[in-house]
């Protein structure tokens, strides 16, 4: 079955940067781009971006342009983000999916929680 | 960039049907997707390509699509199914995938 298994929570200072990660597995890793979103607390889903898994191109929001990376490892079936320059407003659970056929998110990972405190 | 607009919260009562709308410009011309998020749990899909349903969701879950309106609709609702959901489309212009704000879904 198709699985998405997130790094644990992490907890970093303001400046700092945090990595992601994105565990993949029972399917065909390099066929379905994966997403990425994040949930400030009590707020609603925001997207940041996605990576095409086949050949590592990616396209982030334009919120997140200059702080956020996304690459992958098809080696390991492991997608990454990482986010620079963290401030408390960075703050969220952050969300690994998959790109579904018509661009949904049809598997979801269980999400990693970045708390961002001095 | 494209806006979805969703009423922050709906209330219905046990085996009533409950009605969620995502208003956005022209949704009628887009695929429109609906998740289900549980507190403390990630989205779960429920519906995609407007009216779809995953394997393993109910048929209790369908969705429509038309005008400036898309809805998810819940009918013979159960306590089960208290949770926010969020509507999303992919737009070719601005960020390309955007997701409404979120309807808490209230049972009585």
């Amino acid at each position: 079955q198709v699985q998405l298994v997130q790094s644990g929570a992490e907890v970093k200072k303001p400046g700092a940067s945090v990595r992601v990660s994105c565990k993949a597995s029972g399917y065909s890793f390099s066929e379905y781009n994966i997403i990425w979103v994040r949930q400030a607390p009590g707020r609603g889903l925001e997207w940041m971006g996605w990576i095409t898994t086949y050949n590592g191109n990616t396209n982030h929001a334009q919120n997140f342009q200059d702080r956020v990376t996304m690459t992958r490892d098809t080696s390991t079936t492991t997608a990454y983000m990482d986010l620079r320059g963290l401030t408390s407003d960075d703050t969220a659970m952050y969300y690994c999916a998959r790109e579904g056929v018509v661009r949904e998110c049809d598997y979801w990972g269980q999400g990693t929680l970045v708390t961002v405190s001095s | 960039s494209y806006v979805l607009t969703q009423p922050p919260s709906v209330s219905v009562a046990p085996g009533e049907t409950a009605r969620i709308t995502c208003g956005g410009n022209s949704i009628g011309s887009k695929s429109v997707h609906w998740y289900q998020q549980k507190p403390g749990q990630a989205p779960v899909l429920v519906v995609y390509d407007d009216s779809d349903r995953p394997s393993g969701i109910p048929e209790r879950f369908s969705g429509s699509n038309f005008g400036n309106t898309a809805t998810l609709t819940i009918s013979r609702v159960e306590a089960g199914d208290e949770a926010d959901y969020y509507c999303q489309v992919w737009d070719s212009s601005g960020d390309p995938w955007v997701f409404g704000g979120g309807t808490r879904l209230t049972v009585l």
